[in-house]
Parts: C-alpha cells; sequence; structure tokens
C-alpha cells in the first residue's frame, strides 16, 4: 500500500511526441515534485508543487511542463519529446516533516 | 550558486567502517539529509540533522557542521548490502514556495567480502 505511485513504469517514445508522466499521493502531502536523476548529474529538480495549482520551475524546467489540478495528483508532460530527456524521472512528496521526502518507484523514459 | 559535492565513488570491506563527506553552499539552510539509492530503486531516508553534532541511528551516523557547510555520513559494521549510491541533499528553505531539496552527485560504495 504505496503511498506514492507513478506511472507508466516505462515507457519509449518517438521524439517530437508529447509524453504525460503521473504521480499520484494518498498521504494528503501538500508538496510534491518532479526530478530527473541522469549519470553523473545526480537528482535535478524539474517543477514542483506547493499547493493545489501551486507550481513553480526547478533547475531543470526547460521543456517541461506540470499541473496540478488536485491534492492527490501531479502531473509532468513533456511537450515535445527529445533524446536529452531520456532520464529516469522521480516524483516525491513532502509535507516538512524531518523524514524530507518520500519517492515514487521512478518512471524509465527512453525517447528514440 | 548553490552546490552540494561528494565523492564519485568509495570502496570498503565488510565490516568495516566507512565516512561519506559532504560539503555544500547554499543560499539558506533549513536542514540536511541523506539517502540510500540501491541500484534500479528510488532513495530512502536515512538521516535528518538541522542542528549541529551528531545523529546516531543504528549503524549509521550523520554529523553536521553548519559553519563550516559539512557533513559526513558514517557507516559501522559495513555488510554486503550497504552496497548503494548515498545522497546528500540540503533544503535551503522551508517556506511555502521554497521546500525543494537540492541533491549531491551522490556517492557509490562498493562493499566487497
Amino acid at each position: 500500500d504505496a503511498g506514492i505511485t507513478q506511472s507508466p513504469r516505462h515507457k519509449v517514445t518517438e521524439t517530437g511526441t508529447p509524453v504525460t508522466l503521473r504521480c499520484h499521493q494518498t498521504e494528503n502531502h501538500r508538496y510534491m515534485y518532479w526530478y530527473r536523476q541522469d549519470p553523473g548529474h545526480g537528482l535535478r529538480l524539474i517543477h514542483y508543487s506547493y499547493g493545489v495549482k501551486d507550481t513553480d520551475k526547478g533547475e531543470v524546467s526547460d521543456g517541461y511542463s506540470v499541473s496540478r489540478s488536485k491534492t492527490e495528483d501531479f502531473l509532468l508532460t513533456l511537450e515535445s519529446a527529445t533524446s536529452s530527456q531520456t532520464s529516469v524521472y522521480f516524483c516525491a512528496i513532502s509535507d516538512l516533516q524531518p523524514s524530507g521526502y518520500t519517492f515514487g518507484s521512478g518512471t524509465r523514459l527512453t525517447v528514440v | 550558486g548553490q552546490n552540494i559535492d561528494q565523492p564519485t565513488e568509495m570502496t570498503a570491506t565488510e565490516g568495516a567502517i566507512v565516512q561519506i563527506n559532504c560539503t555544500y553552499q547554499t543560499s539558506g539552510f533549513n536542514g540536511l539529509f541523506w539517502y540510500q539509492q540501491h541500484a534500479g530503486e528510488a532513495p530512502t531516508f536515512l538521516s535528518y540533522n538541522v542542528l549541529d553534532g551528531l545523529e546516531e541511528k543504528g549503524r549509521f551516523s550523520s554529523f553536521l557542521s553548519r559553519s563550516k557547510g559539512y557533513s559526513y555520513l558514517l557507516l559501522k559494521e559495513l555488510q554486503m548490502k550497504d552496497s548503494a549510491s548515498y545522497l546528500c541533499a540540503v533544503r535551503p528553505r522551508a517556506n511555502q514556495a521554497g521546500t525543494a531539496l537540492i541533491f549531491g552527485k551522490g556517492t557509490t560504495l562498493s562493499v566487497s567480502s
């Protein structure tokens, strides 16, 4: 009974197509985040949300958009996928407790 | 700018003690976190420091010096299952719009028998 789930877990898509990744939580946490993880770069913040319809850009937001229409769901959209967006994408949730983040299991995205 | 540095790789032997260092330069400070990440899995929380000093949790301890921008994670009685990446992360702010963590690139620890 994971409190945070990501879908899909794996996806292969073609260059130029739009792609949407979903993050769903059952913890009622206020804050949600999207990161990408690449070898040699670690985890880098794409976008985050601090409430319904409240979002902001992170370090690597170009080419990505997000939406949060309800507390439970945070969607990440690649508007026109490029090969440089091949990565593992992690969603995380938090409520500012000392435990920091809880991460989803990740989505491995390959753009061909 | 924001910068977090940690060694890329470390090796150690089963039963030994290893210390993974992390230095940071961030625009603010509201806590330092250590996460463990096994290959192909999500990071999981290990420890949290917001005040100077040592936090001990079983075989793992974490130390923080805010004046030096320095932390370390100490792993004792190493086991093979401790082979993983260890991620240092800083929360610069904890206000409404600034709760995000900044991560270092991670330290890959290999434990051999």
